[in-house]
């Protein structure tokens, strides 16, 4: 399995609080993904970032922002959380070449009461 | 932008029956298409992967079928095995987006022993 890791995995908090989650790259890939997966829609990509700085945004990217200063390292951040928000968020990873496979982490659950 | 329809939304099958799903996407530039199999509090997990120059790819019970034409691509699983339960998502990737995925919205397979 490639090698990510999602960080917290559980989180509950309240609206209105800024919330940030960490994915952890060993792989060394290029390309970062953030995706939320709710029930009905799938998985929906967020933002996603093809290098270091460089990042651009998903289909449902209002409320959200990312930074990458590191290659292994991609941060989500609601600045402000609303009940809306509320999903699991899953990081995924590809190489430095098109068309190629993603590679999901494991999941962030989040609850935002 | 790119649209991924997929269907069915769930599907029932004996066990050793053939399963097949289908997705229709809306950009004639997708040129890449994954099919994820997600497990009950799991990651999405990469089972197949199909690029457009290509029209059939095969891996042992699963195969995918693309029609670049009438813009759709098939997952086919064949034996189906009680194992085989879980939710399988389609995805279309475009030329030159940096790699994003559009998904479908997901089949639930149910294999009964």
């Amino acid at each position: 399995d490639a090698g990510i890791t999602q960080s917290p995995r559980h989180k509950v908090t309240e609206t209105g609080t800024p919330v940030t989650l960490r994915c952890h790259q060993t792989e060394n890939h290029r390309y970062m993904y953030w995706y939320r997966q709710d029930p009905g829609h799938g998985l929906r990509l967020i933002h996603y970032s093809y290098g270091v700085k460089d990042t651009d945004k998903g289909e449902v990217s209002d409320g959200y922002s990312v930074s990458r200063s590191k290659t292994e390292d991609f941060l989500l951040t609601l600045e402000s959380a609303t009940s809306s928000q509320t999903s699991v968020y899953f990081c995924a990873i590809s190489e430095d070449r098109i068309n190629q496979p993603q590679h999901f982490g494991d999941g962030t659950r989040l609850s935002i009461l | 932008g790119e649209n991924v329809e997929q269907h069915p939304s769930t599907l029932s099958v004996q066990e050793g029956d053939s399963a097949v799903i289908k997705c229709t996407y809306s950009d004639s530039a997708s040129n890449y298409f994954p099919w994820y199999k997600q497990e009950l509090g799991k990651r999405p997990q990469l089972i197949i992967d199909i690029r457009s120059n290509v029209g059939e790819k095969k891996d042992q019970r699963i195969a995918v079928t693309l029609n670049k034409t009438a813009k759709h691509f098939s997952l086919h699983i064949t034996e189906t095995q009680p194992e085989d339960s879980a939710v399988y998502f389609c995805a279309a990737s475009i030329r030159n987006q940096g790699g994003k995925l559009i998904f479908g919205q997901g089949t639930e397979l149910s294999v009964k022993p």
